[in-house]
């Protein structure tokens, strides 16, 4: 059974803090990772895309890495700020063409 | 530019009726949509992939019967919980694909339908 599992589960931040979250994935059978931004009441946002092992995206203050030999990712967050509170997904496609989604880790950034 | 669109975005119903969900790609084509139900605080489970013109394919313990999926346009899908019972109850909410449009298989996705049975 394929698992995806992100971590932590939630996080409260203050207004300025750096911070990261993991996800975690099969190494085996690795096509893609994406994280997606979900703020409540909106649809899913994709953040990143990546596919090599070694991969760093960034878009403004938010960065993203990438080890598909161990099977994890990270997402990173500098200088949080209250826009940033959302939920952040991984999502984990495999080579036959399955996506599988991890429970995501929900950020609260308080002002 | 790829928005997909969902509606209702909420629906109450009773017992024994049956419910229809769109999903619509607004500014592209989609060549594939998924539907996702989320149970509260757990992943995105996929339900089924549909291909436009052809049957859906649903994953495992899905039943196609219950969950009618038809995707006859490239910019409509409609997912139908036909004679809906309260653990039907749940949040609903699909996304497009389009390899043309995105990078590798990123997903578009709608907001999502809260379905309700009484």
């Amino acid at each position: 059974i394929l698992n995806v599992e992100q971590s932590p589960q939630s996080l409260h931040v203050q207004e300025g803090d750096s911070t990261n979250f993991t996800c975690s994935f099969p190494s085996s059978n690795f096509y893609a990772l994406h994280w997606y931004r979900w703020e409540t009441a909106k649809s899913p946002e994709a953040l990143f895309v990546m596919t090599l092992n070694g991969d760093e995206k960034k878009k403004g203050r938010i960065s993203a890495t990438l080890n598909t030999k161990e099977g994890y990712s990270y997402l990173y967050i500098k200088g949080s700020q209250p826009e940033d509170s959302a939920t952040y997904l991984c999502a984990f496609t495999t080579s036959y063409d399955k996506v599988i989604f991890g429970p995501g880790t929900s950020l609260s950034v308080i002002p | 530019g790829a928005v997909v669109s969902q509606h209702p975005s909420r629906v109450i119903c009773k017992s024994g009726t049956s419910v229809k969900i769109e999903c619509r790609s607004l500014d592209f084509q989609a060549t594939t949509m998924f539907w996702y139900r989320q149970f509260p605080k757990q992943s995105l489970m996929l339900m089924a992939t549909s291909n436009e013109g052809s049957k859906a394919t649903y994953e495992q313990g899905v039943e196609k019967d219950k969950f009618l999926i038809n995707h006859a346009s490239l910019t409509l899908s409609t997912l139908t919980v036909t004679s809906a019972h309260p653990e039907d109850s749940s949040f609903y909410i699909c996304s497009a694909r389009d390899w043309g449009l995105a990078q590798y298989d990123t997903q578009y996705f709608g907001p999502g339908t809260r379905l309700t049975v009484l």
